[in-house]
């Protein structure tokens, strides 16, 4: 089977930073995900992780640890447009993702 | 270049009532899944594509069919919908197996309720 963990909530306030952990139990594993969806919309990429380290795309960064099966989504000088629901993706290599539960950020000024 | 399309938007049934969603794409993808998403279970896959004329089952496939008649549509029936069946239905397509830094491209979701 395959399994993600991620916290539920996490908050914050604008200007900080937060980080959301992901981990997980796959059998097999390619890459791991992270999306971006506010209140309900269509879900949208933000990274891809397929080997460890950290890859930065401008305020986010994403790191993984292929040996810890553990990844996390970095967000700095948050903003309130930030708060939204944040989901971490397995590529298991069959041509499909699975996703954790979500994150639920909340930005409070 | 509309993307992921879906029709309907919302849509009320009654139970044991039929129908279908639609799911179209511009890109000239080759890959479409369809998804679902019930308040705190995040999305989870129900059918996929991976070519004109293909499907697979994915991790919640009972109660749905699927058809990928064309390149550029996928659809999604409910024979007979059940109240369990109430939830939000995302599309997305891909290019590439995502053994690759590809990603997926959802549309905007059909919020469905069976009464």
């Amino acid at each position: 089977g395959q399994s993600l963990e991620q916290p539920s909530e996490v908050t914050a306030v604008e200007g900080a930073i937060v980080q959301i952990n992901c981990t997980y139990q796959t059998s097999g594993f390619y890459g791991l995900s992270w999306y971006q969806q506010h209140d309900g919309g269509a879900p949208t990429f933000l990274s891809y992780n397929a080997l460890d380290g950290l890859e930065e795309t401008g305020r986010f960064s994403s790191f993984l640890s292929r040996s810890d099966s553990y990844g996390y989504l970095l967000l700095q000088e948050l903003q309130m447009k930030d708060s939204a629901s944040y989901f971490c993706a397995v590529d298991s290599g069959y041509s499909t993702l699975t996703f954790g539960k979500g994150t639920m950020l909340l930005v409070s000024p | 270049n509309a993307g992921v399309t879906q029709t309907p938007k919302f849509r009320v049934l009654k139970t044991g009532q039929s129908m279908t969603l639609l799911c179209a794409q511009d890109m000239n993808h080759e890959y479409m899944y369809w998804y679902r998403q019930d308040p705190g279970m995040g999305l989870r896959l129900i059918h996929y594509s991976v070519g004109e004329g293909t499907t697979a089952k994915g991790e919640v496939p009972d109660g749905y069919n699927v058809s990928r008649l064309k390149k550029q549509n996928f659809l999604l029936g409910l024979e007979s919908a059940a109240p369990s069946q109430t939830s939000v239905y995302f599309c997305a397509s891909s290019s590439l197996a995502l053994n690759s830094t590809d990603t997926q491209y959802f549309g905007p979701g059909t919020r469905l309720t069976v009464l």
